[in-house]
């Protein structure tokens, strides 16, 4: 069984400032696909980034980033500059498998900028 | 940007009465999904749905629950008869083929059960 693991239910960060946030996870898989997605209080989920699993390159999307450890299963995401906009809740999702099926979600982390 | 899009946005419903939850994926993708989040839990999955079949589910989708594709645009999610712990927001969640490709999800539907 896949397991996601998010330590830190909550989370704050002054503006422009940058902040990590931790996802471990647990799977005998080889092949998979790992994701950080955002959901602000509309509650709509947006795909902020994700990492294959067979990259030893570590995924970027503009302030995002992450730092892939696959030996020790941990995925965190790093968001630099931080914006009002991000406050929002985060989810580390795994999803196994070349053409994988369903998400495995961590419990998330609840991220506020402060201004 | 294509988006996936999900009606009602707010249901309330008396216990023991039908829902249908309705969605409309990404019109090129061909998996879709269902997930769950009881307020204040992590997302849950339930089911997901390929070539007009269920392809996967969890322990949660019990007899209670079906899944249908009517037509060629919408991609339904019943349940029989709600129970007060149902109360939840459902959301639904398209991919293509590709390789490259990630679930899209849409902005949910809260169900409240009375």
């Amino acid at each position: 069984a896949q397991t996601v693991t998010q330590s830190q239910p909550e989370m704050s960060v002054q503006e422009a400032e940058t902040v990590t946030l931790s996802c471990t996870y647990d799977t005998s898989e080889s092949n998979y696909y790992l994701f950080w997605y955002k959901q602000p209080p509309s509650r709509q989920m947006i795909l902020v980034i994700r990492q294959e699993a067979y990259k030893q390159q570590n995924a970027t999307e503009n302030r995002f980033s992450v730092n892939f450890q696959k030996a020790a299963k941990s995925f965190s995401l790093k968001i630099s500059d931080s914006q009002l906009g991000d406050t929002a809740m985060y989810f580390c999702a795994f999803m196994k498998g070349l053409l994988g099926n369903q998400f495995y979600f961590g419990t998330g982390t609840s991220l506020t900028v402060i201004p | 940007e294509p988006e996936v899009t999900q009606t009602p946005s707010h249901q309330v419903t008396q216990m023991g009465q039908e829902v249908i939850l309705r969605c409309v994926p990404i019109s090129n993708h061909l998996y879709f999904y269902w997930y769950r989040q009881i307020l204040g839990q992590k997302v849950e999955f339930l089911v997901s749905f390929y070539n007009n079949e269920i392809s996967e589910k969890s322990e949660i989708f019990d007899d209670q629950f079906s899944v249908e594709r009517p037509d060629g645009s919408n991609f339904t999610l019943k349940i029989r008869s709600t129970k007060l712990e149902d109360s939840a927001m459902y959301f639904c969640a398209s991919r293509g083929t590709s390789l490259q490709e990630t679930q899209y999800f849409g902005p949910g539907t809260r169900l409240l059960v009375l």
